[in-house]
């Protein structure tokens, strides 16, 4: 199996600006996650899904974030308008059954202008 | 809520040497468990060593272990025979039982020097 492939895994862009993030879990896997990482804060949990559904979103950190994942084998998180404070890398990663274990993707770094 | 502890920020080891990295956590949960993920340069999270709370024995994978001491509530990993390719950010987690949201420690930088 490929493992779990994000896109961009550079992005550079300018405050205001609409900001989408994809990413395909491995084959087969029934749970995914996004997480944010920084300096200041670590590894952030910002939303996972079960069987393509939103489950615990509580670590979105404003409306200007969304995910969905339309079909199991592709997922999104949209940051829009993006800020500065945003930049940041943003990680997906999936697993079958047993949370624990997690395959992560190579990440997507976000630098917001 | 849980927390997890990484004392140590940054660590270096000679080649072939020996390392422990620290990790401490806290929690009122009985059945949960811990890991060490490993992130090189190139960013990929690897998960390295699970142990399970209810099992007393030391999870061994290769050259890496851990030490947990459930009553102190610490889970370190030791790294034998260190190689260049040790070297990343390892990350202590915590997920209890039922749950479904790893806690990740801040992470330690090791390097491992030739």
């Amino acid at each position: 199996d490929a493992g779990v492939i994000q896109s961009p895994r550079h992005e550079v862009t300018e405050m205001g600006q609409e900001v989408t993030l994809r990413c395909k879990p491995i084959s087969g896997h029934d749970y995914l996650f996004w997480y944010r990482q920084t300096m200041m804060r670590g590894l952030e949990l910002l939303i996972y899904f079960n069987n393509n559904v939103p489950i615990d979103d509580s670590g979105m950190p404003e409306d200007r974030f969304s995910a969905k994942m339309p079909n199991a084998s592709f997922s999104t998180l949209k940051i829009q308008p993006s800020e500065p404070r945003d930049s940041a890398v943003y990680f997906c990663a999936s697993t079958l059954g047993f949370v624990g274990e997690l395959f992560f993707g190579e990440g997507s770094r976000l630098t917001v202008l | 809520a849980q927390t997890v502890t990484q004392s140590q920020p940054e660590m270096s080891v000679q080649e072939a040497e020996t390392v422990t990295l620290s990790c401490t956590y806290d929690t009122s949960e009985n059945n949960y468990y811990l890991f060490w993920y490993k992130q090189p340069p190139s960013r990929q999270m690897i998960l390295v060593i699970r142990q399970e709370a209810y099992k007393q024995q030391n999870a061994t994978e290769n050259r890496f272990s851990v030490n947990f001491q459930k009553a102190a509530k610490s889970f370190s990993l030791k790294i034998s025979d260190s190689q260049l390719g040790d070297t990343a950010m390892y990350f202590c987690a915590f997920i209890g039982a039922g749950s479904y949201q790893l806690t990740f420690g801040k992470g330690t930088k090791l390097s491992v020097i030739p």
